[in-house]
């Protein structure tokens, strides 16, 4: 069965740092991943997905991902950390090939920019 | 616009008193998805439905009961709400190709005293 695992609960950087929170998955057959967005008191928000396309995917408000199936990893980076991407990061795997219809989630890292 | 409803946002109720939280969509979508939100838990997934009346349950199904009626709607249904259901709650729905985007609700914070 597929599954994901987010290393870290909590990511502190300062204001223009480099984000990077990390997503390593386990999957049986080629997988389908996400990374999701939560603004607090807000539902979640597709940020970016690899579908096999393109291993590097560009996704929204600058973040972007790189598929790396040697390491099992979709890590998702940030060059320049604004005030604004303070939220909760979900990565995610399909489970039913490729739709979102069934996801499984991480356990979700927060990250908090510092001024 | 396309929109995932989720009603009520917030609900205090106590042990035993059965509740239902609605989850409409106008998407047209074919899956759609219930799942809770806990700290340090991530979403886990209770139900989901394929289709009009097509459900299994997720990895946390205890507890509750879904229906899928018509495409549109998928309740979630608390027969006996217990202590351990307070969580924040989440319906999502999608199309059935892997490029369609997974629209999720704002949320029904559900507390059982």
């Amino acid at each position: 069965a597929q599954s994901v695992t987010q290393l870290g609960s909590h990511v502190s950087v300062s204001e223009g740092a480099l984000v990077l929170l990390r997503c390593n998955y386990s999957s049986s057959v080629p997988p389908y991943l996400f990374w999701y967005v939560q603004y607090p008191n807000q539902g979640l928000q597709l940020l970016l997905k690899y579908t096999s396309a393109a291993t590097l995917v560009k996704g929204i408000n600058g973040f972007e991902a790189e598929f790396k199936k040697s390491e099992t990893s979709f890590h998702l980076t940030k060059p320049s950390a604004h005030m604004s991407d303070a939220a909760e990061y979900f990565c995610a795997v399909s489970d039913h090939g490729g739709s979102q219809g069934n996801l499984i989630f991480g356990k979700g890292t927060k990250l908090s920019v510092k001024p | 616009e396309a929109q995932v409803t989720q009603n009520p946002r917030y609900l205090i109720t106590v042990t035993g008193k059965k509740l239902t939280v609605t989850c409409s969509q106008n998407m047209n979508h074919e899956y759609m998805s219930w799942y809770r939100q806990d700290p340090g838990l991530g979403l886990r997934q209770i139900y989901y439905s394929m289709n009009v009346e097509v459900t299994d349950k997720g990895d946390v199904p205890e507890g509750y009961k879904v229906s899928r009626k018509e495409k549109r709607n998928f309740p979630l249904i608390l027969e006996s709400p217990s202590p351990n259901q307070t969580s924040l709650y989440f319906c999502a729905s999608t199309g059935a190709s892997m490029n369609t985007e997974a629209f999720f609700g704002q949320g029904t914070r559900l507390t059982v005293v």
